[in-house]
């Protein structure tokens, strides 16, 4: 299997534009998790989802965020208008309900908001 | 809400000495996870614990969870080089509305120099 496949890698933007970061679990995971990393924060979650129904978005920021799960291989997390607060690198994350508590990371997208 | 402190925030260590992080929290929890984070890189998981004092290895790594399950902590015997990223410890609390919700400590920041 490829992993969690996120895209983009790096997302450069003006302030009050708007971004979407995709996110492909690991084919047949139940749970989506979003997080954003700061230096600041650290490893914070933005919301999660279990076959496809958003469980907990007590973690996002904020009404310009937000995220949807139209299937099972396929999410996406929004934001709009864009702040320069925002930049931070955002990583999705799945894991298998039957298969343990593991979360398996995507490789991240990084955010920068000029 | 729900946290997990994690100290120490950084590590600095010569290469062949020992290093340990700790994680504490002030309720119960109903498992600990720890993950590994290379620079630039994404959570890896490493370990889940389950039960009470549960001791587990992984070559130099030894990862405890206290008897109250309201701590855990990381030892790396002789650090290499190769130890170099961010250990974050991840729990997930009894009294949480899904056990696939982690909450994430701070992490710690090891340097290993040569």
């Amino acid at each position: 299997d490829a992993g969690v496949i996120q895209s983009p890698r790096h997302e450069v933007t003006e302030m009050g534009q708007e971004v979407t970061l995709r996110c492909k679990p690991i084919s047949g995971h139940d749970y989506l998790f979003w997080y954003r990393q700061t230096m600041m924060r650290g490893l914070e979650l933005l919301i999660y989802f279990n076959n496809n129904v958003p469980i907990d978005d007590s973690g996002m920021p904020e009404d310009r965020f937000s995220a949807k799960m139209p299937n099972a291989s396929f999410s996406t997390l929004k934001i709009q208008p864009s702040e320069p607060r925002d930049s931070a690198v955002y990583f999705c994350a799945s894991l298998s309900g039957e298969g343990g508590n593991i979360q398996y990371f995507g490789a991240g997208t990084r955010l920068s908001v000029l | 809400g729900q946290q997990v402190m994690q100290i120490p925030q950084y590590q600095h260590v010569q290469e062949g000495e020992d290093f340990t992080t700790y994680c504490n929290s002030s309720t119960t929890l109903s498992n600990i996870q720890w993950y590994k984070q290379r620079p630039g890189g994404h959570p890896v998981f490493l370990i889940q614990l389950v039960k009470s004092g549960e001791v587990k290895k992984q070559k130099r790594l030894t990862f405890q969870f206290g008897e109250a399950k309201k701590n855990s902590s990381l030892h790396i015997t002789a650090t290499q080089t190769t130890d170099v990223g961010t250990y974050f410890c991840a729990a997930s609390f009894i009294s949480s509305g899904s056990a696939r919700q982690l909450t994430f400590g701070s992490g710690t920041q090891l340097t290993v120099l040569p």
